[in-house]
């Protein structure tokens, strides 16, 4: 496997599901990305974690959790979800660096929450 | 975060020079200019990335003026396969990892 992974590919789930989206980057890279990417909206940073710390939380609400047990891992946790958080959920990573750089995605899970 | 604007659609035939035009006028000191290809359902891809003057890759170049106030895409020989959305961004990472904001992008249509 090289790049970026993500597991499932597609998850239909009910509202009283729990549920859990897992990345992995075989890249080496120290940062990851959850984006959530609805219906003809924007993509939108959700979480990010440097070093295997959360630095960055958009916001989400508190029935995404996301994990990043190591570096090459990252986990979203989903619980009680709505309808209205069916979407798109990609995973990025990229290396720590100042100066510019580049994120790596994932293919994406298309998530669908009935 | 800078603000970029950027056409909604363009229209293109196969094998014609695309240059798509971005314009982030409260680019700060910092921010470097990226752009992004995505297709439908599928994770964006990283396509060139500058911070002044002319840049250029093995799929496009990028053209910067000296304010930098805007910058421009462009694909050279476009074929069908390159029908996609693309996305300008502006930002840093001068805390190692960068916070992309993705706007609503450009959807090129490429037409044989």
């Amino acid at each position: 496997e090289t790049g970026v992974t993500q597991t499932p590919r597609h998850l239909v789930m009910g509202m009283t599901n729990k549920k859990s989206l897992k990345c992995e980057q075989h890249l080496g890279h120290n940062a990851m990305y959850w984006y959530k990417q609805s219906a003809k909206k924007p993509l939108e940073l959700m979480f990010v974690y440097s070093l295997e710390e959360r630095v960055e939380n958009n916001s989400v609400p508190s029935r995404f959790s996301p994990e990043c047990p190591n570096s090459s891992h990252l986990f979203l946790h989903l619980h009680t979800l709505q309808p209205e958080d069916s979407a798109l959920y990609l995973c990025a990573s990229s290396q720590l660096r100042t100066g510019g750089g580049e994120q790596f995605f994932g293919p994406g899970t298309r998530l669908t929450v009935l | 975060l800078a603000k970029t604007t950027q056409p909604i659609s363009m229209d293109s035939y196969e094998g014609q020079e695309v240059n798509i035009t971005c314009s982030h006028n409260n680019i700060a000191t910092n921010d470097y200019i990226t752009w992004y290809q995505q297709f439908p359902s599928q994770g964006p891809r990283f396509i060139i990335q500058g911070y002044k003057t002319k840049v250029t890759n093995e799929v496009a170049s990028l053209f910067i003026p000296a304010d930098r106030k805007s910058s421009t895409l462009s694909l050279p020989r476009v074929s069908l396969s390159d029908t996609a959305v693309y996305y300008c961004l502006v930002g840093d990472n001068q805390s190692g990892y960068s916070t992309l904001t993705f706007g609503k992008g450009t959807m090129l249509l490429v037409s044989p």
